[in-house]
């Protein structure tokens, strides 16, 4: 099993919801990742948890929060977002942060924000 | 990704060879990686260089010289799949950082 599953995969949402992105790997991998894509953009890093500790927080805005309940499980509880915060949500892992190793993504949550 | 250069656009035909060149600049370096993104899916994984030289995988190549902060990515014999965005990023310590990607457009 090489997949990083995300759900949901398309996501629309007010600014005064409260909703969470959920990430899932079976890979025994103990780096995972989010990132946040806008059109035509690579991805930027918001987030970095190893060994299911927070390591790299990106000056991400506090209305979103990630959470890595286990070491298969990483989510991203959004709230009071803003329209531009619209945009691909991309999970990944990486079998261990700070050795170079591959990451596999999951195939993101497309998320509007009205 | 400031600190990672690439292209943004090239184009090429069927058949061709096209080269994607990288240039970076970090303190913390653990390797170089490329991945290919077609449009609305995820990055997926083309190859890895720590080490001075030439990885071939492949009608895909990549190439990394550690003393200069260079990378390029070979495509050969190229075909109409290969239309995607190609992106150059750098392990550094925990992170995984992109460059702005190279949009590839491969015509017939």
């Amino acid at each position: 099993d090489t997949e990083v599953t995300q759900t949901p995969k398309h996501l629309v949402m007010g600014m005064t919801n409260k909703k969470s992105l959920k990430c899932e790997q079976h890979m025994g991998h103990r780096a995972m990742y989010w990132y946040k894509q806008k059109a035509k953009k690579p991805p930027e890093l918001m987030f970095v948890y190893s060994y299911e500790k927070l390591s790299i927080n990106e000056s991400v805005p506090s209305r979103f929060s990630p959470e890595c309940p286990n070491s298969s499980l990483l989510n991203l509880h959004l709230h009071a977002l803003q329209p531009e915060d619209s945009a691909l949500y991309l999970c990944a892992s990486s079998q261990e942060s700070g050795g170079a190793t591959e990451a596999f993504f999951g195939q993101g949550t497309r998320l509007t924000v009205v | 990704g400031q600190n990672i250069d690439q292209p943004t656009e090239m184009t090429a035909t069927e058949g061709a060879i096209v080269q994607i060149n990288c240039t970076y600049q970090t303190s913390g370096f653990n390797g170089l990686f490329w991945y290919q993104q077609h449009a609305g899916e995820a990055p997926t994984f083309l190859s890895y260089n720590v080490l001075d030289g030439l990885e071939e995988k492949g009608r895909f190549s990549s190439f990394l010289s550690r003393s200069k902060g260079y990378s390029y990515l070979l495509l050969k014999e190229l075909q109409m799949k290969d239309s995607a965005s190609y992106l150059c990023g750098y392990q550094a310590g925990t992170a995984l950082i992109f460059g702005k990607g190279t949009t590839l457009s491969v015509s017939s």
